[in-house]
Parts: structure tokens; sequence; C-alpha cells
């Protein structure tokens, strides 16, 4: 089975711009989540959906949103990209049932703010 | 709130032999799980081990195994018979259960060296 799949692999927008991310989940999960990884540090969490609806949200402004598509593959939307915006963003999917909680993560998308 | 700590940013240790990894974390719950990732230069996160709070035995999956202190709230990594493969990024996490939301709470991470 294939894993978890993002797109793209690496983007550089300008300050003031939009982004969209994408992500595809293992088949047969239901739940993604979305991290961002500055350069050097661990993962902070921005936002879980499940069932294609958000259950939860980091400290993140609200320049970032999310959804979630009947197909539960997931888009992960910043507007106003500022420098310190510049991370790698993680797609985690996980299936959410009782004993099985695991989140499986994706190669990720290299965002690059010039 | 939930913390997770590495206080080792940076270890390395000689092919084949055996290096510990350190993790600590701060909870008020009494039920969660602890997961080690690896990253690798090439950036995927991969899950290495995890372990239920609610189960006093550690955690063992081949060389790897872990140590977990429930009253310490320690949770560290060890690895066996050290590979060059196991070079990478090492992030401890929590799994924490907060407003609906299964986050994931990492840790600064550990950088692994293997030399030959």
């Amino acid at each position: 089975d294939a894993g978890v799949t993002q797109s793209p692999t690496h983007l550089i927008k300008t300050r003031g711009q939009h982004v969209t991310l994408r992500c595809s989940p293992i088949s047969g999960h239901k739940s993604v989540s979305w991290y961002q990884q500055v350069l050097g540090q661990g993962p902070q969490f921005i936002f879980q959906y499940y069932e294609k609806e958000e259950r939860g949200r980091g400290n993140f402004p609200d320049r970032f949103s999310a959804r979630q598509f009947p197909n539960y593959s997931s888009e992960l939307n910043v507007n106003a990209l500022l420098l310190g915006d510049s991370a790698l963003y993680l797609c985690a999917s996980s299936l959410e049932s009782v004993g099985n909680y695991e989140q499986y993560f994706g190669p990720g998308t290299r965002l690059t703010v010039t | 709130a939930q913390t997770v700590t590495q206080s080792q940013p940076e270890m390395s240790v000689q092919e084949a032999e055996t290096v510990t990894l350190s993790c600590t974390y701060d909870t008020s719950e009494s039920d969660y799980y602890l997961f080690w990732y690896k990253q690798p230069p090439s950036r995927q996160m991969i899950l290495v081990i995890r372990q239920e709070a609610y189960k006093q035995q550690n955690a063992t999956e081949n060389r790897f195994s872990v140590n977990f202190q429930k009253a310490a709230k320690s949770f560290s990594l060890k690895i066996s018979d050290s590979q060059l493969g196991d070079a990478a990024m090492y992030f401890c996490a929590y799994r924490a259960l907060i407003q609906g939301a299964q986050k994931l709470v990492f840790g600064q991470g550990t950088r692994l060296t293997i030399n030959p």
C-alpha cells in the first residue's frame, strides 16, 4: 500500500502570497494531521481533521486554514505568507481506532518564503 | 500543558555499540502514549517504537527498546548494535488529547551520528 503522499515537494513563495499544500492519507485512514517543522526543531501541531471535521487546532494564527475532502485527502492553506512561515510542513494520517493511534508521516513539503 | 524534553541535542556512537537517548515529559494525565520517531536526512519521519502508559512492560522492536519510568516521567530509547543506517534525528513524542485533537507533542530532537 502507498504511504502518505504530499505535494508539492518544494515550494518558493514571496511574502504576502498564498500557498496551498496537499496531502493524501494512507488508504483506510480517516484522520489527517498537519505539523510545521522549523529547521532544527521538532514538529509543531497545526490541525487535525477526522471524517472531514476539524478536531483540533494548534497555536497558529487564522492565516492558517485546512480542510478535508470526502476521499479523506486534505489541504493546508496559508495566507499572507511571512518569512517565519518558511518550514517543512508535514502531513500525518492515522486510523484512529481503539488501540491503533499511530500517526504515519508523509515526506513533507519544504516551503521557502522570500 | 504537556511538554517533552530531549536534553541531548547531539549524540554519537561507534558502529555496533549501544547508545541511549533520553526523553522526559510532563503531563497530568494517567493514560497516554509515547513514541520515538526517526527522521533521516531524507526527512521522512518514521515510527520506531511506541509505549502505552498503562503497560508496565517496556516495548521492544528488534534492536530498539525503551526504558519507561512512569513515575519519573522518563522514556529513553536504547539502540543496540548500532548501524550506519541508524544515523538520523530522533524525536520523542507524547500523544495528547487536547480539546478532542489527537495531537503529538514532540521534543526538540537528538541528532545521532554513527561512527564507522
